[in-house]
């Protein structure tokens, strides 16, 4: 039983370049989460889905764009990436509501 | 809008200490609460939810209290050991939207032999 999992697990990226996340989860969960930490700020929510198909923006959504065609896997994607964008992101699932949440380990990326 | 805090920041202590990590939130009108614990470079791992309609959760050596009309939460560890070494985190989750939880920025735990 993986969890969650998160690929790539590090990358480099020039400014202006596009690249996609992949989030995939084998608990048959219906919520899945995208995160953005940073020092000093925590982690924020970036956009987030309630079920396949459903997607809905969270506290920092400008810059990013997500799917989820299927149950088990949340896609995050940066079409231009820019500096601001280097973070470490953190991918979550949940079965339900407020309930308890389980994270990949992160992808690091870098934009230069 | 909800905020969150954690204090101390870091937290070095010998190993057997009995360590109390605070949170403080801003809107006490929370639905529930979780703990979470992250390594270095890993993602984080859920310790402890407490509903709001609870006092405390315990587990192990871990025990979460709830004060919903302070605002506040305390996480307990029990006689600490080097293995507790790690990131810990509170996370409220808002009333108004339960699809999200806030987080707080963290208290970083140092325990030594």
């Amino acid at each position: 039983n993986a969890g969650v999992t998160q690929t790539p697990k590090f990358r480099v990226l020039k400014t202006g370049q596009s690249m996609t996340l992949l989030c995939a989860q084998d608990m048959n969960h219906e919520y899945m989460y995208w995160y953005r930490q940073d020092p000093g700020m925590g982690l924020r929510l970036i956009h987030y889905s309630v079920g396949e198909g459903t997607t809905a923006k969270g506290e920092v959504p400008d810059g990013y764009n997500v799917s989820r065609l299927k149950k088990q896997n949340f896609l995050l994607g940066l079409e231009s990436a820019a500096p601001s964008q280097t973070s470490v992101y953190f991918c979550a699932s949940t079965p339900g509501r407020a309930d308890i949440q389980y994270f990949g380990a992160g992808t690091r990326l870098s934009v230069l | 809008k909800q905020e969150v805090t954690q204090i101390p920041a870091a937290l070095s202590v010998p190993e057997g200490e009995n360590l109390v990590l605070n949170c403080s939130f801003t809107d006490s009108a929370i639905y529930n609460l979780q703990w979470f614990r992250q390594d270095p470079g890993k993602g984080l791992t859920s310790l402890l939810l407490i509903q709001s309609s609870q006092r405390e959760q315990t587990s192990g050596r871990l025990n979460a209290s709830l004060d919903k009309s302070s605002g506040r939460s305390t996480l307990y560890i029990a006689a600490s050991q080097p293995g507790d070494s790690a990131t810990y985190l509170c996370a409220p989750v808002p009333p108004y939207n339960t699809d999200k939880l806030i987080f707080g920025t963290g208290t970083r735990l140092q325990v030594f032999p």
